[in-house]
């Protein structure tokens, strides 16, 4: 099926371990998106892919790295996780200049 | 002051009730969509308007920009419909998604 496909579904780290989560689309979108939700919060945008070989920060990037691998694939990386950083993480891809989004069904991070 | 605010934060309402859900928002915007997020799940795009009215099955979006203003309806609720509906906007000047906080709806049978 088409869509956003994001890996892993869970992942629990100990403080100052790193990972990298992944994420990959099927529709040709040139646009891809790494958000954090947390209890009470609306979703906030971490960084952003306008397209292949372009990165830039969003609303709350730090202690966060980010690869645009490919046209397909945008991959966000913890390299010292902070309990702070627990939280779900939803990738997502749009076309430029269609505003329709499509998401990746979510990662749930937790740091102890 | 959050740039999108949705009322209500919680909904509680019996089967068959007709449920409405708010979203104002303060920034210029390209468009709005209505998302849905179900426990444990990802989220779904129901809706993306930038004016007027759209309609799916028993869901209805409309948007008023003058007012900086949308609603979304249910009509003929059901326990399956349980939910957190989330309204986003495309910020015109910074071409990304504001997210409202989420309305969590819970229909009884």
């Amino acid at each position: 099926n088409a869509g956003v496909t994001q890996t892993p579904k869970f992942q629990v780290l100990k403080t100052g371990q790193s990972m990298t989560l992944q994420c990959a689309q099927d529709m040709n979108h040139n646009s891809m998106y790494w958000y954090r939700q947390d209890p009470g919060m609306g979703l906030r945008l971490i960084y952003y892919s306008a397209s292949e070989g372009t990165t830039d920060k969003g609303e709350v990037p730090n202690g966060y790295n980010v690869s645009r691998l490919n046209k397909r694939e945008f991959s966000l990386r913890l390299e010292s996780a902070a309990p702070s950083q627990t939280s779900v993480y939803f990738c997502a891809s749009s076309e430029t200049g269609d505003l329709g989004y499509t998401f990746g069904s979510g990662t749930r991070l937790t740091v102890v | 002051k959050n740039e999108v605010e949705q009322s209500p934060q919680n909904l509680t309402a019996q089967e068959g009730e007709f449920i409405t859900i708010n979203c104002s928002y303060s920034v210029g915007i390209s468009a709005l969509h209505w998302l849905q997020q179900h426990p444990g799940g990802g989220i779904v795009s129901l809706f993306m308007l930038s004016s007027g009215k759209k309609k799916h099955g028993r869901l209805i979006a409309t948007i008023n920009i003058q007012e900086k203003h949308s609603s979304l309806h249910i009509t003929a609720s059901h326990p399956r419909d349980s939910a957190v509906y989330i309204c986003a906007v495309v910020s015109r000047s910074q071409g990304n998604l504001i997210f409202g906080k989420g309305t969590k709806l819970s229909v009884k049978p």
